[in-house]
């Protein structure tokens, strides 16, 4: 069965503070990404990663990071935790297609972050 | 750019209601389209695709017409259950954004009995 996992559920931290969010897929999936959910907005892309090593930017990157040091695990990093990156982040992952309309995104059940 | 506009929620229905959740669309090129589902405390999940103009996906009842004419891609189900209840996701890629997906701001469903 396909799982991607995120290493918290709930998070509360306080401003200024440099926060992880890890993501582990065991489907050897080449993509992974990094999304925020909030209200009205649906889901924006932070970050996403085609290979180890490899990241790209997507709508929204600043005030973030990333880190893919192995296949399997695709980190989100906040330097400087500040107050308006209070939201929900989702991690994804897919196959690398020849064809984008076969693309299918799994993802996990997020990290709900609260920044004080 | 492309984007995604989907129908404000959220939307409540009785049980054997008739569901339409408008989804339309603007883009560059022809993109694939997509709704993913988001139940109560899980991830997104794929409910059903369509590639190109006038194709239908389907999925668990639910079903989408490609329709290049309007740019939309209206999900509908003819009888909703309870289990219904969730948040809807309408999505595209195009063929030149790699694995990238543009989603739509969701919308909710509420289902009661």
């Amino acid at each position: 069965d396909v799982k991607v996992t995120q290493s918290s559920r709930y998070l509360v931290k306080r401003t200024g503070e440099k926060v992880f969010l890890e993501c582990v897929q065991d489907m050897d999936h080449e993509n992974m990404f990094w999304y925020r959910q909030d209200p009205g907005l649906g889901l924006r892309l932070i970050y996403f990663s085609y290979d180890v090593k490899m990241k790209e930017k997507g709508d929204i990157p600043e005030g973030y990071s990333v880190s893919r040091e192995k296949k399997e695990r695709f980190s989100l990093i906040l330097e400087s935790a500040s107050t308006n990156q209070t939201s929900m982040y989702l991690c994804a992952s897919s196959l690398w297609t020849r064809s984008p309309s076969e693309e299918t995104q799994y993802f996990g059940p997020g990290t709900r972050l609260l920044v004080l | 750019g492309d984007s995604v506009t989907q129908m404000e929620g959220p939307v409540t229905l009785s049980e054997e209601a008739f569901l339409t959740i408008n989804c339309t669309y603007t883009a560059t090129g022809y993109p694939s389209l997509f709704w993913y589902v988001q139940y109560p405390g899980e991830g997104l999940q794929l409910l059903l695709k369509a590639t190109k103009a006038d194709d239908k996906g389907s999925n668990k009842g639910f079903e989408a017409t490609y329709r290049k004419e309007t740019t939309s891609f209206h999900l509908e189900k003819g009888s909703v259950q309870v289990s219904d209840s969730a948040v809807y996701f309408c999505a595209l890629t195009l063929n030149n954004a790699g694995n990238m997906l543009t989603f739509g701001g969701g919308t909710r469903l509420m289902v009661k009995p």
